[in-house]
């Protein structure tokens, strides 16, 4: 079983639709939680990180983070064409630096 | 602010041959991570550097890879031989503080290594 599991999609919605975007984990010791963006032929660039449980909302995403379940989770309000690019999940534990990631999601809006 | 640059973005080889990738990580980021992805997988790390010293190795495949960073600037990642296993995508990226997990990593667009 993978650590972490992210379905790879891709998931494909309207522009201005709400996005739900998901990974679940198996390991209780991961403390840090991050959603990276990545374009076709870039690198990942991070978008939101949390710590521990929680929500976290900067402008139109909304990141959760729901330790009890080891399910965390993206939002995307008002999706834009431009929103379209794979989303990788990835987490660690404390004193631990090495991210473990997810698979990534390729999310397409479709205007 | 130049970003995180890697050079080639794309090499394609024969198995056998050897390949070296360059990473040139933001100015003063002490810290220079490489990282793989290969084609449906998931993200791995490899190893990371503090200044010029192997931080953790930990990553790396085996000893057809080795990794160095000359003056604790660009870093090197070498591949000899290359099996075909190797064909993904390598990703460097650099930070300025200490190794938390928290901090911001900025990464380069990566080699895309192909290995016939």
């Amino acid at each position: 079983q993978k650590e972490v599991e992210q379905d790879p999609g891709p998931l494909s919605v309207p522009e201005g639709a709400i996005v739900s975007l998901n990974c679940t984990y198996s390991n209780s010791a991961f403390q840090y939680f991050m959603w990276y963006r990545q374009y076709s032929r870039k690198g990942p660039e991070l978008l939101m990180y949390t710590y521990s449980s929680g929500n976290k909302e900067d402008g139109r995403f909304t990141a959760q983070v729901d330790k009890s379940s080891k399910y965390i989770s993206l939002f995307i309000r008002d999706s834009q064409p431009s929103d379209s690019a794979t989303y990788l999940c990835a987490m660690g534990e404390d004193s631990n630096y090495q991210l473990i990631w997810g698979a990534g999601t390729k999310l397409i809006i479709k205007p | 602010e130049a970003g995180v640059t890697q050079f080639p973005s794309h090499s394609v080889i024969e198995k056998g041959q050897t390949v070296t990738l360059r990473c040139d990580p933001i100015s003063g980021h002490d810290n220079l991570y490489w990282y793989r992805r290969v084609m449906g997988k998931e993200i791995k790390f490899l190893l990371h550097f503090v200044k010029e010293s192997k931080q953790d190795e930990s990553g790396m495949p085996n000893n057809r890879f080795l990794a160095e960073r000359t003056g604790g600037t660009y870093s090197t990642l070498k591949v000899q031989p290359a099996e075909l296993e190797d064909s993904g995508v390598y990703f460097c990226a650099s930070s300025l503080l200490g190794a938390a997990t928290n901090e911001k990593l900025f990464f380069g667009s990566g080699t895309q290594l192909s290995v016939l």
